[in-house]
């Protein structure tokens, strides 16, 4: 059973980084798919931050790339979000999620319960 | 990047009625790339349906998905109690990935 975890402060002043970590249980990180970032605003709909490899290849969403890192750390089997330069408007609910399925490689398969990130001072 | 309207926005049902959601694309979407998610208060997405058609493991055949190109379609066919949440649909076809912004199914 692949079974996810973000994990992070909770709180982040305006101006500074969100730094999120996913921890992935289950499955192993090296043996395949992409592993993504999801994010929903209160209230909101849903909205892919990227996702990473596990040979670090990355692909993100033009609207927030300028700010977004992703990493892996297979050796953890856990994966990485930093997201520079926030403002209130990046305060949501983040969630972590394996892209794929054995029969669809793209779909959002599995995901973790979701941190909410508040951006405050 | 492809835009998805989902229609309507609330859909306000009884147990045992039958739900119809609609989900329409920008452009079209090829090889059916569209997904499905229920997402209850307080909880993560949970994938129903990819490929347009096809169940995810474990759901129930009173979910199915239809359609093509730009114009898809989530049926529930008869309501349960657990069935009230939100449901997203999601294209898959071309990057930036993107979700429509949701139909919420609530008890009338």
């Amino acid at each position: 059973q692949v079974q996810l975890q973000e994990s992070g402060p909770g709180l982040v002043k305006p101006s500074e980084t969100l730094s999120l970590i996913c921890a992935v249980s289950g499955y192993s990180i090296s043996s395949g798919y992409y592993w993504g970032w999801i994010r929903q605003a209160p209230g909101k709909g849903l909205e892919w931050i990227g996702s990473i490899y596990h040979s670090g290849s990355t692909y993100g969403n033009p609207s927030l790339k300028s700010r977004v890192t992703l990493s892996v750390d297979t050796s953890k089997n856990q994966f990485s979000l930093k997201l520079s330069s926030v403002t209130a408007a990046d305060t949501a609910v983040y969630y972590c999620a394996r892209q794929g399925i054995s029969a669809a490689p793209w779909v959002f398969g599995y995901w973790g319960q979701g941190t909410l990130v508040t951006v405050s001072s | 990047e492809i835009v998805l309207t989902q229609s309507p926005g609330t859909l306000s049902l009884s147990p045992g009625e039958r739900a119809t959601l609609s989900c329409r694309a920008s452009q079209s979407v090829s090889s059916s790339n569209l997904a499905w998610y229920q997402q209850k208060p307080g909880q993560a997405p949970r994938l129903l349906i990819y490929g347009a058609s096809s169940r995810a493991t474990g759901i129930p055949d009173r979910f199915s998905g239809s359609g093509s190109g730009t114009d898809f379609t989530l049926t529930i066919s008869r309501l349960e109690p657990e069935d009230f949440a939100v449901y997203y649909c999601q294209q898959y076809d071309s990057s930036p990935w993107t979700f429509g912004q949701g139909t919420k199914v609530e008890i009338k």
